[in-house]
């Protein structure tokens, strides 16, 4: 059973750019979630992608968007990025539910200069 | 609305002793509560869940957590700590929805 895997593992971009973070979830999970934890915090919730749908999302602009693929991988885009958005970006897989426990990649480092 | 609130943002305890780690919830719906931890550089890893079975929830490494709802309560226990314990952790309340919402964290360090 192979387990989720982000990449790259860490990035820098300059303000302004964009930039695209990928995810493979774990075999046999058909959810796809995209958190950002930023230095010291704990993890925020940005959307959630289930059958290749969003199926929600937390308080992030539109500039944030994702994909989800028939195999259930997905991307994180951001564009027009911005100095806050430095940060740790951590991609969970999951079976549908809020009650399944989320499993973790290791996270794309962000940083924006 | 849900929301954790995690006390002490830093928590040192001896090599050995009683490791309790604080959480309140907050929740409007009967909640799902799990502790994670996250070691430096890594990603969350699941220590253990709440899902309206047994108020007492054994995890992995020896920690257990008891949910209480008369004072909104998840607190995270280990009675002996270990080097390898030390780490973040977080705490999380789901509303069987989509979304997790985490918990600021407390870092633990042990003492040898």
């Amino acid at each position: 059973e192979t387990g989720v895997t982000q990449s790259p593992t860490h990035l820098i971009k300059t303000r302004g750019q964009q930039v695209t973070l990928r995810c493979s979830s774990q075999s046999g999970h058909n959810t796809v979630s995209w958190y950002q934890q930023a230095l010291g915090q704990g993890p925020q919730f940005i959307f959630q992608y289930y059958r290749e749908e969003e199926n929600g999302r937390g308080n992030f602009p539109p500039r944030f968007s994702g994909l989800q693929f028939p195999n259930y991988s997905s991307e994180l885009n951001v564009n027009a990025l911005e100095l806050d958005d430095s940060a740790l970006y951590l991609c969970a897989s999951s079976r549908q539910g809020g009650y399944e426990k989320l499993f973790f990649g290791s996270g794309t480092q962000l940083s924006v200069l | 609305a849900q929301s954790v609130t995690q006390l002490g943002s830093h928590v040192s305890v001896s090599e050995g002793a009683l490791v309790l780690l604080r959480c309140n919830y907050s929740s409007s719906v009967p909640p799902y509560l799990f502790w994670y931890v996250q070691y430096p550089n890594q990603g969350l890893q699941l220590l253990l869940k709440y899902t309206s079975a047994a108020t007492l929830v054994k995890g992995i490494n020896g920690f257990e957590a008891e949910f209480k709802k008369s004072e909104t309560s998840f607190h995270l226990t280990k009675p002996s700590a270990h080097m390898s314990d030390a780490a973040e952790y977080f705490c999380a309340v789901s509303d069987a929805g989509n979304q997790f919402y985490f918990g600021t964290g407390t870092s633990l360090t042990v003492i040898p």
